[in-house]
């Protein structure tokens, strides 16, 4: 079983809608979670970290579950430029510090 | 600061031949990666470097090495290279601890096609 799993996608939107991405782990040991937006062709960049009570940044909320093991991404009023592959991200203390990435999900706003 | 930078970005290689991907950051972080990702597909672990002198195997390290002689930089080399090796390779940094220790910064990667 992998490690940080994620929905296939993709997802087509349109304009102004709100989308949910889920994001499930399996290593009990992994401590922060992200959420990265990697545009096509480029390297992931960091949209926001995931804490133990979740968090918002503007147009975009994630949330963690960890009796679930489960992390969300809402992002409300979806615009064009929001299109992107949504990457999960799990880090634990092992030697260093280890990032597993889940496999990611496309979403298309569309106008 | 220039973050990390990744050189070449593009490259063609024919089976068996040698290379060095490099990879730098200006950051002072201790911690470097280096990640493959193929199409479609997340990102996979090839090696680990949590200072200079000391690397470790990620989940594919078959057919690569690294080194790490200083803090900046973080060289993956790639020997006999085989069609199975075409994919994107991204290099990436982050710091040891304190605030912001979580965030890994990537570089713009190097795309390679093995023929």
């Amino acid at each position: 079983r992998k490690e940080v799993e994620q929905d296939p996608g993709p997802f087509n939107v349109p304009e102004g809608a709100t989308v949910a991405f889920n994001c499930t782990y399996s290593n009990s040991a992994s401590q922060s979670f992200f959420w990265y937006r990697q545009d096509c062709r480029k390297e992931p960049k960091l949209l926001m970290s995931v804490y133990s009570s979740g968090n918002e940044d503007g147009r975009f909320t994630a949330q963690l579950n960890r009796a679930s093991q489960y992390i969300s991404l809402l992002i409300r009023d979806s615009k064009l430029s929001d299109s992107a592959t949504y990457l999960c991200v799990g880090s634990y203390i092992g030697y260093g510090q280890n990032f597993v990435f889940g496999p990611g999900t496309r979403l298309s706003v569309l106008p | 600061n220039a973050g990390v930078t990744q050189t070449p970005k593009f490259r063609i290689l024919k089976i068996g031949q040698s290379m060095t991907l490099q990879c730098t950051q200006d950051m002072n972080h201790n911690y470097m990666y280096w990640y493959r990702q193929d199409p479609g597909m997340g990102l996979k672990l090839i090696y680990y470097s949590v200072g200079a002198g000391i690397t470790d195997k990620g989940e594919v390290p078959n057919g690569y090495n690294v080194s790490r002689s200083t803090t900046e930089d973080f060289p993956l080399r790639l020997e006999l290279a085989a069609p199975s090796q075409t994919s994107v390779y991204f290099c990436a940094s982050t710091r040891s601890g304190g605030a912001g220790a979580d965030t890994q910064y990537f570089g713009p990667g190097t795309r390679l096609t093995v023929l």
